[in-house]
C-alpha cells in the first residue's frame, strides 16, 4: 500500500539554494496540500491545489512555490531557501476539495543552514 | 472555522478507554468537528469526523454534545500505541483550510 510518498525524507541545504519537495500519491485524489509543521506553531497549511491544473496558497505561502500538471504528483519548490524554512513539510492528499478527510504523507524533514 | 480547546495533555492506562474533550463554543451551523491524530515523528491520520450525530467507526467513538459546544473523543480500549497527539478540528464542509491548533499530548501508559 504506497498512498503518499515524500522524497526526500530529510536533506540538509545551505542557504540561497534551490530545493524541490516531492509528493506523489497513488490513489487518484483530486486535491493535493502542503503543511509545513514547526514546533509551538503546529502545522499550517502552505499551498493546496483542488484539481490538476490548479492552485491556491493557504497561511503561508512566501518563498515557497507549486505545481499540479498531474493529478498523481504535487511538488514543493524552495527558489532560495533561507534559514526560517527550516521545518517538516507534510504533503497530503484528499479525494475531493470539499472531503476533510486526508491522507498524509510521512514527511520531509528540510534543514537549511 | 471556529477555535477549538483541548487540554494539552492527558495519561490514559493502557485498556482503559481514552476520553479526549474539545471545546467548539463558537461553533457554526455548517462547521464539522474533525478528529486527527499524529504518532510521533509521522503524518497525521485521520480518525473520525461529525456534524451533529454521534459517530463511531473502527478506531473510535465521536460524542458531539446537543448544542454542539464541545465534542469528545473517545478511544475505547487504549493501547500503547494510541500515544499520540490528538488535534480537533471544526471546518466548513466545502472550506479547503484544515486549521491544525495545538492538540492534546496522550500518553498511554503500562
Amino acid at each position: 500500500i504506497a498512498g503518499i510518498t515524500q522524497a526526500p525524507t530529510s536533506q540538509i541545504l545551505a542557504a540561497g539554494r534551490r530545493m524541490t519537495l516531492r509528493c506523489t500519491q497513488d490513489m487518484r485524489h483530486n486535491a493535493m496540500y502542503w503543511y509545513r509543521q514547526d514546533l509551538g506553531l503546529g502545522l499550517r497549511l502552505i499551498h493546496y491545489s483542488n484539481t490538476a491544473g490548479t492552485t491556491g496558497k493557504g497561511e503561508v505561502p512566501d518563498g515557497y512555490s507549486v505545481s499540479r500538471a498531474n493529478t498523481d504528483d504535487f511538488p514543493l519548490t524552495l527558489a532560495s531557501a533561507v534559514p526560517s524554512q527550516t521545518s517538516v513539510y507534510f504533503c497530503a492528499s484528499s479525494l475531493l476539495r470539499d472531503s476533510g478527510e486526508l491522507f498524509f504523507g510521512e514527511g520531509s524533514r528540510l534543514t537549511v543552514l | 472555522d471556529a477555535k477549538t480547546t483541548q487540554p494539552p495533555s492527558m495519561d490514559c492506562a493502557e485498556g482503559r478507554a481514552a476520553n479526549l474533550p474539545c471545546n467548539h463554543s463558537t461553533i457554526s451551523g455548517n462547521e464539522y468537528v474533525y478528529w486527527y491524530r499524529q504518532i510521533h515523528s509521522q503524518g497525521p491520520q485521520y480518525i473520525i469526523h461529525g456534524l451533529k450525530n454521534n459517530e463511531t467507526n473502527e478506531m473510535a467513538s465521536l460524542i458531539i454534545t446537543e448544542d454542539r459546544k464541545s465534542s469528545t473523543l473517545i478511544l475505547p480500549h487504549a493501547t500503547l500505541r494510541d500515544t499520540a497527539v490528538y488535534y480537533c478540528i471544526v471546518r466548513v464542509e466545502a472550506g479547503n483550510m484544515l486549521t491544525f491548533g495545538g492538540g492534546t499530548r496522550l500518553m498511554v501508559k503500562p
